[in-house]
């Protein structure tokens, strides 16, 4: 599976966009970005995932950049609850493991 | 919630015994995956299960096994625990066909071992 890199940590103001970028250079044609975000020990919770189109749910978007080498998620309106480590993972699309790396803490701030 | 349920939430024992963690998938997936993390290793991917067969396998440890059954649940057998088993265990469950698996998590098994 490809590497991703994301930064280790950001803050956000509450009420405004966070916006989380991803890198994934090496990236296959077949692979797709997954996010996931865990909450303080809680079991990772499943965002989005896109393979080139931009994407949207009720929870966030995927913006994946036409070389598909990087992403941003981006939560509209960040709230404190959203608080948590969120992790940029490339999976192809037959599944099996997910690679967690370090991910990105995010923070909400008042 | 998820929809994926674990059991036990915690669970304290001795180093040399053994233990058995149980996964329910979501109703309608039929895959199944395992997961560790400590706070050394981040979280890490032991082995995925699909309608009762083993599909594929990661860092999972000799002493550790695991099954799925008829019914699609799921357990996590450790044995001759050490210490450095000391973690959270967690099962994931996805449908696991067409183009795309995200994959649902459970709660956590807490695993202390003294």
């Amino acid at each position: 599976d490809a590497k991703t890199t994301q930064p280790t940590s950001m803050d956000c103001a509450e009420g405004r966009a966070a916006n989380l970028p991803c890198n994934h250079s090496t990236i296959s044609g077949n692979e797709y970005v997954y996010w996931y975000r865990q909450i303080h020990s809680q079991g990772p919770q499943y965002i989005i995932h896109g393979l080139k189109n931009n994407e949207t749910n009720e929870m966030a978007s995927l913006i994946i950049t036409e070389d598909r080498k990087s992403s941003t998620l981006i939560l509209p309106h960040a709230t404190l609850r959203d608080t948590a480590v969120y992790y940029c993972i490339v999976s192809p699309a037959s599944g099996s493991r997910l690679t967690f790396g370090e991910g990105t803490q995010l923070t909400v701030n008042p | 919630d998820s929809g994926v349920t674990q059991t036990p939430k915690h669970l304290i024992t001795a180093t040399g015994q053994r233990v058995t963690l149980r996964c329910s998938p979501r109703s309608g997936d039929l895959s199944v995956y395992w997961y560790q993390q400590s706070l050394d290793q981040g979280l890490q991917f032991l082995i995925q299960y699909y309608n009762g067969e083993e599909r594929a396998k990661g860092n999972i440890l000799e002493r550790f096994s695991a099954q799925q059954f008829p019914d699609l649940h799921s357990e996590l057998n450790l044995s001759s625990l050490e210490l450095g088993d000391s973690a959270l265990y967690f099962c994931a469950s996805s449908v696991a066909q067409g183009v795309s698996y995200e994959q649902y998590f459970g709660p956590g098994t807490r695993l202390t071992v003294t």
